[in-house]
């Protein structure tokens, strides 16, 4: 089983849609998530960090579920510029070290 | 400020020929990753340096792979004796917070 699992897509929405992206982990001992988004032939950026209570800021909704190791991206009322590729990510950390794992990415095209 | 900077953006080289590429972190972050992303595939841990501590080399994939970071800021990775399969992007972050990595833009590394 592969440690962050992502549906690869591609997702094409429409201006104003709304749209989910599922991961799941194989570490039930992971103790941190995030969404990271990557535009084409850039970077990765961070989006947010993934809370147990869930957390939203903005357009943007992430959720939780440790017990089925479940991670959720929810965008609202999609935007031209949400087009990217967005990176379920999980950290872990043993002793000193903290490493982060990265899904393959699920891309978005949000079409006019 | 000064985000993270690799140098060069860009690197071909034959095969068989020694390559070293540059990060320069943010000023202050602790912690300093590589990774490498090939066409359409996710992001693949290579090594963690965290502050004074030994590195985390788990993800080298060959020992023609090393890494060093002098005085705790920049850092070189070199890859010897280059092989085809070793093109790819590869990618620096640097971190204060644990999962909160800001990328670089990357060196583009083919092998001919």
């Amino acid at each position: 089983r592969k440690e962050v699992e992502q549906d690869p897509g591609p997702f094409n929405v429409p201006e104003g849609a709304t749209v989910a992206f599922n991961c799941t982990y194989s570490n039930s001992a992971s103790q941190s998530f995030f969404w990271y988004r990557q535009d084409c032939r850039k970077e990765p950026k961070l989006l947010m960090s993934v809370y147990s209570s869930g957390n939203e800021d903005g357009r943007f909704t992430a959720q939780l579920n440790r017990a089925s190791q479940y991670i959720s991206l929810l965008i609202r009322d999609s935007k031209l510029s949400d087009s990217a590729t967005y990176l379920c990510v999980v950290g872990d950390s043993g002793g000193s070290n903290y490493k982060l794992t990265f899904g393959k990415g699920t891309l978005l095209t949000v079409n006019p | 400020g000064a985000g993270v900077s690799q140098s060069p953006s860009n690197k071909v080289t034959e095969k068989g020929k020694d390559v070293e590429l540059r990060c320069d972190p943010i000023s202050g972050h602790t912690a300093l990753y590589w990774y490498r992303q090939s066409l359409g595939q996710g992001l693949e841990f290579l090594i963690y340096f965290q502050g004074n501590s030994a590195p985390d080399k788990s993800g080298l994939p060959s020992d023609r792979f090393s890494a060093e970071r002098t005085g705790g800021s920049v850092s070189t990775l070199t890859i010897q004796r280059t092989q085809q399969e070793d093109s790819a992007v590869y990618l620096c972050a640097s971190s204060l917070v644990p999962g909160e990595q800001f990328f670089g833009p990357g060196t583009r590394l083919t092998v001919l």
